[in-house]
């Protein structure tokens, strides 16, 4: 069956510092991958998605980016973070256009 | 640009009675629609789909219904549990890959 893993479960950092997050599935090939960011009683902003290695498209210009090194691996960085930053951070997969598949997120404060 | 809305940011009802849930879309024509659950500190479940053909779903005690004239979907949970209580999101898909959610209704089914 498949599984989809995001690390680390919760992160604290200083405004500035760099920031990375990563997600990985297992059990199935050529996901679509995607990056949601939930602030505090809000919705899900989506922040990038894959289709495949190396193809990343970008919903909202900010100083994150991502990347799809391998197949069913997708990192999420930041070369200086804000505060805004601050939110819960969830990787999804699905194959085409059909149910999405959450992670268990990333829980990180920009202090 | 796609917008969604969920009419309720709260919801609470008692036991034993049905919950209904609104969903509203606007500058769109989704070719289906989703709902999902979240609860507290954790990433989206799906639960059903809907497609533009079909006007009602139902799964267990779910019942999920799709107007595309008034743009609207209606998420019905009947004799409503505690458990039930999450946040409830609905979605909907935006060309091939790209995923708009709602902000989602906060239930609360009191004992």
């Amino acid at each position: 069956s498949q599984t989809i893993h995001q690390w680390p479960a919760t992160l604290v950092q200083p405004v500035g510092s760099p920031l990375s997050l990563e997600c990985t599935v297992e059990g199935t090939s050529n996901p679509n991958l995607y990056w949601y960011r939930q602030a505090a009683g809000r919705g899900l902003q989506l922040l990038f998605y894959s289709v495949g290695i190396g193809q990343i498209s970008s919903e909202v210009p900010q100083n994150l980016s991502a990347s799809r090194p391998q197949d069913r691996q997708f990192i999420l960085s930041s070369k200086k973070l804000l505060l805004s930053d601050s939110g819960f951070y969830l990787c999804a997969w699905s194959v085409l256009a059909d149910t999405q598949y959450f992670g268990p997120g990333t829980r990180l404060t920009v202090l | 640009s796609q917008k969604i809305e969920q009419n309720s940011e709260a919801l609470n009802i008692q036991e034993g009675k049905t919950a209904t849930l609104t969903c509203n879309y606007t500058n769109y024509s989704p070719a289906y629609l989703q709902w999902y659950r979240q609860d507290p500190g954790r990433g989206p479940v799906f639960l059903l789909l809907i497609r533009e053909n079909e006007k009602e779903k139902r799964k267990e005690r779910l019942k999920v219904t799709f107007d595309t004239t008034l743009k609207q979907s209606l998420f019905h949970i009947t004799a409503s549990q505690p458990a039930d209580s999450a946040t409830y999101l609905c979605a909907l898909v935006s060309g091939t890959y790209k995923y708009i959610f709602g902000t989602g209704t906060r239930l609360k089914v009191l004992a």
